[in-house]
């Protein structure tokens, strides 16, 4: 059975830096493309950055988080990576790490974590 | 940016209605397009990839059609556990954008 368990999510004050962190189990890891995906209270879904199996590839980060998140990846730990720098209000929300369906992007996303919620506030 | 838009965004439907959602891209994106449904406090969920290909394990109920830039999800007997948001998702081009949503609540 696939797992996906986000972890890492918390209060920051505005300027700061968190790392997410989500723990893969129950498929070969490195074969899968990921992605982290936010939801703000009460909006939408918003893909926010992507990574390929290999990690070898990284896919085009959503605007709003240009130059502040890294997306990065393990494949000897199983775990995929979120680093948020220079944290604005507007970051507040449930981020997801999502598994996608082939190993490199774009494509489907397969299986889904519980999701990990960051609160930017001061 | 792909643009998705859907609509309604929001209706109310009785259990056993059948009901049809739309979803469409700013320009073409072939096939390249997912729904995911969402209840309240859960993460999304993969019903329908490629336009029209059911995920395995969702029930027969839920369909999709369409290709270019106009997407349709259907439900053809609307259960109770159905009530719930979907989403649109183009897998045509990175950044993977998501249409705002379609919430689907009891009349």
């Amino acid at each position: 059975e696939v797992q996906l368990l986000e972890s890492g999510g918390g209060l920051v004050q505005p300027g700061g830096s968190l790392r997410l962190s989500c723990a893969a189990s129950g498929f070969t890891f490195s074969a899968y493309a990921m992605s982290w995906v936010r939801q703000a209270p009460g909006k939408g879904l918003e893909w926010v950055s992507g990574i390929s199996g290999s990690g070898g590839s990284l896919y085009q980060d959503t605007d709003s988080v240009k130059g502040r998140f890294i997306i990065s990846r393990d494949n000897s730990k199983n775990t995929l990576y979120l680093q948020m720098n220079s944290l604005r209000v507007e970051d507040t929300a449930v981020y997801y790490c999502a598994k996608a369906a082939r190993r490199a992007l774009p494509g489907h996303f397969d299986n889904w974590g519980q999701g990990t919620l960051v609160t930017v506030s001061s | 940016d792909i643009q998705m838009t859907q609509s309604p965004s929001s209706l109310s439907a009785s259990v056993g209605d059948r009901v049809t959602l739309t979803c469409r891209a700013g320009q073409r994106i072939d096939t390249y397009l997912n729904w995911y449904q969402q209840r309240p406090g859960e993460a999304p969920k993969l019903l329908i990839y490629a336009a029209s290909s059911l995920q395995s394990g969702v029930p027969s109920r839920f369909s999709g059609s369409g290709s270019g830039t106009d997407f349709t999800l259907t439900v053809s007997s609307l259960q109770p556990e159905d009530f719930a948001t979907y989403f649109c998702q183009q897998s045509y081009s990175t950044p993977q954008t998501f249409g705002q949503g379609t919430k689907v609540e009891i009349k």
